[in-house]
Formats: C-alpha cells, structure tokens, sequence
C-alpha cells in the first residue's frame, strides 16, 4: 500500500484558517485521498475524500497538488471541537479496508 | 439516525480466558469491519465482512481472533485465551456499499484490559 507522510502535530488559534499537509509521493493513479479525524476517546470520524480534483463540504475542504503526490485539508475556521488526530490515508479504489499512519495531533487553543 | 453501537463498552479480563465482543451496524449497512487500537501499534485492521461474500480475514493477528456475522448484521469478535498484548480499543465500522463506499462509519469502540 502507498504509504503517507504527514507532521506529529500541529497547532492553531480558535477561528483561524487550518491547512493540514499530506504527503504521499508514491501515490497510484487508482488511490483515493481520505481523510478522517478521531476525537478524544471516539472512533474515527471520515471528513473528506478526493481523487484529482479539489473537493468541499461542510466540514472542511481538499486541495489536491496537481501532481497527486500532495494534498492538504483545510478546515476554514478552527474550533476547540476541531481538536483531534487527523489521518490522512490513501485508498486504492478496488479496496476496502482503511490503513491507518500515525496522524496529526491537532491542537486548537483559544 | 442510530449509529455504529458496540457492547461492552469496557472488558476486563483474565490472562487465558475467551472474550466476545459485539458490533450492531447501521441499519441496510451491508459492509463491517473490524479494527484496534493500541499504543504500540497504533489502528490496524483485523477483519472484513462484505454480504454473504468470504470475510477478508487478512488483518487478524494470530488463530486466537476470529469474527462471525450473523445474519448480515450483528457481528461478535471472539478472542480465545486472551493475552496481555490484546489489550486495546477494538473498533467497528460499517458502510453501506464495500469496495466502493467512500465513508466507513465507527463505533465508540471496546476497551479490553487483560490482566
């Protein structure tokens, strides 16, 4: 499975912009980019997930590098809900399983 | 809507004796999985179930873990003579379409302790 790279953690203010990275130079054509975030003491929760294009919805935004090889999941204002781990994870389409790396802490402070 | 439920919600358990451990999906889900977490090894997969398909069974650790689903619905994850290194958070998770769903939904999870 490709495999992905993302920071330990990071941190920001309440209510400023968020841009998690995802590296992920050994991606394969057939890959989907997937995001999901876990809560203290919760499940996994999905977020987002892309292919090539840039994606939206309520929770957050994908920018996808036009070489696929990098990607970025921005969270438009940053709350102390917004604290978790966030997995960046690729899903070769014909798959089904997830394979979790080790996430970004991210810290929100007021 | 009713989500992911799982039951116990906690287990703690002696050194060699089995353990079962309960996943309720969302409801027409036809997909579930199993997953732990622990702080060695962070999330890995154990098992996955797809309609009347053969389970993906590629992710359990050893001939001690084994899971049925009964019905296409629930499914139980038994443990056979559980060791300290079992200890972990086991998640379920359900989707609604397989190999093509984008979104795995989870449960709060199972924390074993094996003492």
């Amino acid at each position: 499975d490709a495999k992905t790279t993302q920071p330990n953690s990071m941190e920001s203010n309440e209510e400023e912009p968020v841009h998690l990275p995802c590296n992920h130079s050994t991606i394969s054509g057939t890959d989907y980019i997937h995001w999901y975030r876990q809560l203290p003491s919760q499940g996994p929760e999905y977020v987002i997930h892309g292919l090539t294009s840039n994606v939206n919805n309520r929770m957050a935004s994908l920018a996808i590098a036009e070489d696929r090889k990098s990607s970025t999941l921005i969270l438009h204002r940053a709350t102390l809900r917004d604290a978790a781990v966030y997995y960046c994870i690729l899903k070769p389409g014909t798959a089904s399983k997830l394979t979790f790396g080790t996430g970004t802490r991210l810290q929100v402070t007021l | 809507g009713a989500g992911v439920s799982q039951s116990p919600s906690n287990k703690v358990t002696e050194k060699g004796k089995d353990v079962e451990l309960r996943c309720d999906p969302i409801s027409g889900h036809t997909a579930l999985y199993w997953y732990r977490q622990s702080l060695g090894q962070g999330l890995e997969f154990l098992i996955y179930f797809q309609g009347n398909s053969a389970p993906d069974k590629s992710g359990l650790p050893s001939d001690r873990f084994s899971a049925e689903r009964t019905g296409g619905s629930v499914s139980t994850l038994t443990i056979q003579r559980t060791q300290q290194e079992d200890s972990a958070v086991y998640l379920c998770a359900s989707s609604s379409q397989g190999k093509n769903s984008y979104e795995q939904y989870f449960g709060p999870g199972t924390r074993l302790t094996v003492t």
